[in-house]
């Protein structure tokens, strides 16, 4: 069974452009969530999704947003990037998303802004 | 809300040493714990999870952790390190009940020498 994959593994953007990071889950998990790991932040919570509905959400600004599709595959877009937004975005999979499954992640897409 | 603290930003020891990584959690009700592990350029991998009974719970890699309600913690442990060990460790805390908004620890960097 095919784990958890995230396109592109490196991104390199410049302030002020946007970028798309895509997430493929589990086949069969129907719940996927973002995460975007720094070293001074740890592992921060942007958004799960489930069922194509983003059903949660952490505190992060509006030029953060996501989308998932009937295949239960899921995008987040970061609008108008700003330098904080380097860092490693994981995205993870279970499911149904519930507090007691275990989190499949994907390797991450590195994203660098200049 | 709940919240997670690990206390140690990095943690060196001998392999054959034994390990000891503290988690220190709030959160009103009993909570879903978990311990996972990121290796260089990976997504993270479960190692453990506490929901209900017994309170030490044996992992993957050898790797056990014990629930301390009294003192709310989580503290993983490995009696033996192997080289292979390095890696960053999080803990992270669930919300009984519901679909998953997880709060991870900002993680702890355990270096193995020789």
């Amino acid at each position: 069974k095919a784990g958890v994959t995230q396109t592109p593994r490196y991104l390199i953007k410049t302030r002020g452009q946007q970028v798309t990071l895509s997430c493929s889950p589990i086949s069969g998990h129907r719940s996927v969530s973002w995460y975007q790991q720094t070293p001074g932040q740890g592992l921060q919570f942007l958004f799960e999704y489930f069922s194509e509905t983003q059903r949660n959400k952490g505190n992060f600004p509006g030029r953060f947003s996501g989308r998932q599709f009937s295949n239960s595959r899921s995008e987040m877009n970061v609008s108008t990037l700003e330098l904080g937004d380097s860092a490693l975005y994981l995205c993870a999979s279970s499911l149904f998303g519930t507090t007691n499954e275990k989190l499949f992640f994907g390797s991450g897409t590195q994203l660098s802004v200049l | 809300a709940q919240s997670v603290t690990q206390p140690d930003i990095h943690i060196t020891v001998s392999e054959g040493a034994s390990l000891e990584l503290r988690c220190n959690y709030s959160y009103g009700a009993t909570p879903y714990l978990f311990w996972y592990v990121q290796s260089p350029g990976q997504g993270l991998q479960l190692l453990l999870k506490y929901f209900s009974g017994d309170t030490l719970v044996q992992g993957i890699k050898g790797f056990e952790a014990e629930f301390k309600r009294s003192q709310s913690s989580f503290n993983l442990r490995k009696p033996s390190v192997h080289w292979s060990d390095a890696a960053e460790y999080f803990c992270a805390v669930g919300a009984a009940g519901g679909s998953y908004i997880p709060t991870f620890g900002r993680g702890t960097s355990l270096i193995v020498h020789p």
